[in-house]
């Protein structure tokens, strides 16, 4: 079993959409969780931390159930330019800096 | 957050050689990390390399294939050595915390003939 695990995809929604990405981690101690965005032949880049009590900037929600070791990402009112891989990304406990990555989902977003 | 500029940012190189890949961050950092993406999948981690120690490699990967240099607080090289097509990958260091997230470089682009 992966250690973090998320369904690939693809995600095909219309423009304005809401779409939904669920994540789960299998080692209870992990401690800091991320969304990353990876575009196409791009490096990953930081879309939002995940703390417990979930967090919200702008479009986007995260959220993190500690019980079922469980992530999800809201995208609201999809745009184009929201098209991109969406990477669930785990601290190892007690180790800065070894993140383990999910493999990815990928959403299209179509006018 | 850091700012990495990486290079080179592709390299096509014959099976056998050896290339090395640098990162230089704009600012001090006690931990870089170096990590490998293969066509297809997700970044899996290769080592942590700290100023003035040798690497921790990870489970899989190796100092005499992946060797890493740190010699001071902004700047890493990774080596890949011996090189061979299954080397085929992109290459991205990566800096940062738990707090604030992790930022990476660029990604070299290695493709092996």
């Amino acid at each position: 079993r992966k250690e973090v695990e998320q369904d690939p995809g693809p995600f095909n929604v219309p423009e304005g959409a809401t779409v939904a990405f669920n994540c789960t981690y299998s080692n209870s101690a992990s401690q800091s969780f991320f969304w990353y965005r990876q575009d196409c032949r791009k490096e990953p880049k930081l879309l939002m931390s995940v703390y417990s009590s979930g967090n919200e900037d702008g479009r986007f929600t995260a959220q993190l159930n500690r019980a079922s070791q469980y992530i999800s990402l809201l995208i609201r009112d999809s745009k184009l330019s929201d098209s991109a891989t969406y990477l669930c990304v785990v601290n190892r406990a007690g180790n800065t800096g070894k993140l383990i990555f999910g493999q990815g989902t990928t959403l299209q977003v179509k006018p | 957050s850091a700012v990495i500029s990486q290079k080179p940012s592709r390299d096509i190189c014959q099976r056998g050689t050896s290339l090395t890949i640098q990162c230089q961050v704009d600012s001090q950092v006690t931990m870089m990390f170096w990590y490998r993406q293969q066509p297809g999948q997700s970044l899996t981690l290769i080592a942590t390399a700290n100023q003035g120690s040798e690497a921790t490699y990870e489970s899989g990967f190796v100092i005499d294939k992946f060797p890493i240099s740190r010699p001071n607080l902004t700047f890493s090289t990774l080596t890949v050595s011996n090189m061979s097509p299954e080397d085929s990958s992109i290459y991205l260091c990566s800096v940062g915390d738990e707090v604030y997230g992790y930022t990476f470089g660029s990604g070299t682009r290695l493709t092996v003939v």
